[in-house]
C-alpha cells in the first residue's frame, strides 16, 4: 500500500525543540523526504534519508529513521515562529519517480 | 529562472465548464509532475512527463483529466466537465533528470473552485 500517517497538528513554545512523527507501510521506500508548505508558497524540501541510514542530521533539523517499525521522525531545534508551516514526509519509490505524501502536520510555534 | 509558475493562480468556475492550467517549469528540467492536493491532506501524484513523453498517469485521472507537454517544456492540464470533486490546488512540479536523491521543485499551484 501507499499509506502515509502523520498526526495533524503540533504546538510549541519558540525555542523548544519539535518532533514530527510520520508512519508509512510501502518497504521498498529508497528515500525518503520532508518537505515543508507555507500559506501561499509551493512545496519546498528540507531534507531527505536514505533508507539504509538511521539518523541524518543538518543544522537544526535532525531525521531518525526506523526501517524495521517504518517510522520516521523530523526533530526541529530551537524552533521559532518562521517554521510555523505544514510539514509533510513523502517517499520515492525505486520503481517510479512520483512522490507520495503523507497527510501533513502542521506546526504551530507560539512566541 | 525563477522557478516553476504556473497560470493561474486561482480559477472559480461553474460545474460542467472546462478548465485549463498552465505549468512552466524550470528551463533545464527533463521531468515534470502534477499533483492534486485537497483540504487537510497532502499532494496526490496525477502524471507524470519525462520531456514530451508521458509515462506515467495515476488512476486518480479520470477520463475528463487530459496532460501535455507537446514540447517538452510547458505543460497543460485540461479538466473537462468539471465537479465539485474537482475542486482542489494543482501542483506543477520539475526536477532534473538523474538518480534519486532528485528534488522536485513545486510551484505556487493552482486553486479550482467549481460552484
Amino acid at each position: 500500500g501507499e499509506d502515509v500517517e502523520q498526526s495533524l497538528f503540533l504546538s510549541v513554545r519558540e525555542g523548544d525543540s519539535s518532533v514530527i512523527n510520520c508512519t508509512y507501510t510501502d518497504s521498498s521506500s529508497t528515500y525518503l523526504y520532508w518537505y515543508k508548505q507555507e500559506p501561499g508558497a509551493g512545496l519546498q524540501l528540507l531534507t531527505y534519508i536514505f533508507s539504509n541510514m538511521d539518523m541524518k542530521q543538518d543544522q537544526r533539523l535532525t531525521v531518525l529513521l526506523n526501517k524495521k517499525d517504518k517510522h520516521l521522525s523530523l526533530r526541529i531545534a530551537d524552533t521559532q515562529t518562521g517554521d510555523s508551516a505544514i510539514y509533510f514526509c513523502a517517499y520515492h519509490g525505486g520503481a517510479t519517480n512520483k512522490l507520495i505524501f503523507g497527510t501533513g502536520t502542521l506546526l504551530a510555534v507560539q512566541p | 529562472d525563477t522557478g516553476v509558475s504556473q497560470d493561474p493562480r486561482h480559477k472559480i468556475t461553474k460545474r460542467g465548464q472546462n478548465v485549463t492550467f498552465r505549468c512552466d517549469p524550470i528551463s533545464e528540467h527533463n521531468r515534470l509532475y502534477w499533483y492534486r492536493q485537497t483540504l487537510g491532506q497532502g499532494p496526490e501524484f496525477l502524471t507524470y512527463f519525462q520531456n514530451e513523453a508521458q509515462l506515467e498517469k495515476s488512476r486518480l485521472l479520470s477520463d475528463r483529466f487530459s496532460a501535455e507537454r507537446p514540447k517538452g517544456s510547458f505543460s497543460t492540464l485540461e479538466i473537462q466537465r468539471t465537479e465539485q470533486g474537482d475542486s482542489a490546488m494543482y501542483l506543477c512540479a520539475s526536477s532534473p533528470t538523474g538518480l534519486p536523491p532528485i528534488e522536485q521543485y513545486f510551484g505556487p499551484g493552482t486553486r479550482l473552485t467549481v460552484t
